[in-house]
């Protein structure tokens, strides 16, 4: 069982819809989750950080966590073509030396 | 944010050549640095991490002596790629992280080996 799993997609919306990315991990002692997104030839940039249960919003995006059903997810609203990208999925179990990337979900934003 | 930089962007180079790729942050101290690789249209693959003086502590099926790694300060990590060959080629990418905080990524090197 890998330690992050994402759906790799691709996940196609319509511009202006809500855009809902899932990502699940094995370790219930895990602390910190994180969203990155990356562009095709590009390095992931950070997005949102999320250390505890509930949700998180910054601007568009909002994060949310589930330590019980060890998922977390990000929605996009207002989705823009801009934000097709792959987003990864990050989990740290509360060992700074250790962060688990998942492979990624491919969105297509649609104009 | 946390800026990370890492040069130089981009190498193409014969092969045999060994080449250093610097990674760099610039506004904070990182306790620790990882190295990614990426080839096209796949995901990230760990390399290695490193903490500031102590050795890289190196993921399964990467050769140590092939990718060597230096962590002299706590602002500055190197990656040598020694003796490239064309199946090195790759997209390398550096982080650099602070306790819990979130990995910040540099802007990748990408490595041509003719």
């Amino acid at each position: 069982q890998k330690e992050v799993e994402q759906n790799s997609g691709p996940l196609s919306v319509p511009e202006g819809a809500i855009a809902s990315l899932n990502c699940t991990y094995s370790d219930r002692g895990s602390q910190s989750f994180f969203w990155y997104r990356q562009y095709s030839g590009k390095s992931p940039e950070l997005i949102m950080s999320i250390y505890s249960n509930g949700d998180k919003e910054d601007g568009r995006f909002t994060a949310q966590l589930n330590k019980a059903s060890q998922y977390v997810s990000l929605l996009i609203r207002d989705s823009q073509p801009s934000d097709s990208a792959t987003y990864l999925c990050a989990v740290n179990k509360n060992n700074f030396n250790k962060f688990y990337f998942g492979s990624g979900t491919k969105l297509n934003v649609k104009p | 944010g946390a800026v990370v930089s890492q040069h130089p962007s981009r190498v193409i180079c014969k092969s045999g050549t060994s080449v250093k790729i610097e990674c760099r942050s610039l506004d904070f101290q990182a306790t620790t640095m990882f190295w990614y690789r990426q080839f096209p249209k796949q995901s990230l693959m760990l390399m290695a991490t490193s903490n500031e003086g102590s050795k890289a502590t190196y993921e399964q099926g990467v050769e140590k002596d092939k990718f060597l790694i230096n962590h002299a300060s706590l602002t500055l990590s190197t990656l040598t790629v020694t003796s490239a060959h064309p199946e090195d080629s790759s997209f390398y990418i550096c982080s650099a992280s602070r306790d819990l905080q979130p990995q910040h990524f540099g802007d990748g090197t990408r490595l041509s080996i003719l």
